[in-house]
């Protein structure tokens, strides 16, 4: 089964810091493009940002209200996704889902997986 | 604010046909592909249409999508009670801090 699985979120204080985890299964961890997006209470969906496969660079992209304070890594050799997230503010709120959203390998087979969410509430 | 814009809600009786838009620019959906994402209350967020009009196995035919220039919509055909949902696009934007962007969500009401 296709699937994504995340944990460590909890309650922080703001100016704190958090790492989240994404354990991947059913599919090849390594060749894909992960991201992190993140749904605060009542509103949207908010791109956090993306980490290549390695194959391809293994770079990443971070959304403007997050660079320089998240760090999104990835150890395959664990088919696991992590977000570091440092420097918090009651703003980074949310729900955070790991996703394969635009991956073509998965896309190739008409899908995309999303995991079942972890949240984090940043409040003193 | 959004990038991509989305009316705030939709309605329909059953049987009935709804369709959502979702506008943007050049550098999103005028230059990448589309896709619609269906949200149940406190769940994560269903491929519904990936590639701009493709739609994932396990997804009714009833659900279809379309996108002309920077546009794109989103129809639901035989509108049934449990389409009641948020909708969102999302495309990938190629402007200078490339990113993926989403629409602002559409409440789907089912009359």
């Amino acid at each position: 089964e296709v699937q994504l699985v995340e944990s460590g979120g909890g309650l922080v204080k703001p100016g704190g810091s958090l790492r989240l985890s994404c354990a991947a299964s059913g599919f090849t961890f390594s060749n894909a493009w992960m991201s992190w997006v993140r749904q605060a209470p009542g509103k949207g969906l908010e791109w956090v940002g993306r980490i290549k496969s390695k194959t391809d660079g293994g770079t990443t992209d971070y959304a403007a209200p997050v660079k320089g304070r998240f760090t999104i890594s990835r150890d395959d050799s664990k088919n696991t996704l992590y977000l570091q997230m440092n420097s918090l503010k009651t703003e980074d709120t949310a729900v955070y889902y790991c996703t394969t959203i635009g991956d073509d390998q998965l896309l190739n087979y008409g899908m995309d997986v999303w995991g079942q969410g972890t949240t984090v509430t940043v409040s003193s | 604010q959004s990038v991509l814009t989305q009316p705030p809600s939709a309605s329909g009786t059953p049987g009935q046909r709804v369709t959502i838009s979702c506008s943007g620019s050049s550098s999103n959906i005028g230059s990448n592909y589309v896709y619609w994402y269906q949200q149940l209350p406190g769940t994560a967020p269903k491929l519904l249409i990936y590639r701009n009009n493709q739609r994932p196995s396990g997804v009714p035919d009833r659900f279809s999508g379309s996108k002309s220039g920077t546009s794109a919509s989103l129809a639901i055909s035989g509108l049934r009670s449990e389409d009641e949902a948020d909708y969102y696009c999302a495309a990938w934007d190629d402007s200078l801090s490339a990113h993926w962007v989403f629409g602002g969500g559409t409440k789907l009401t089912v009359l």
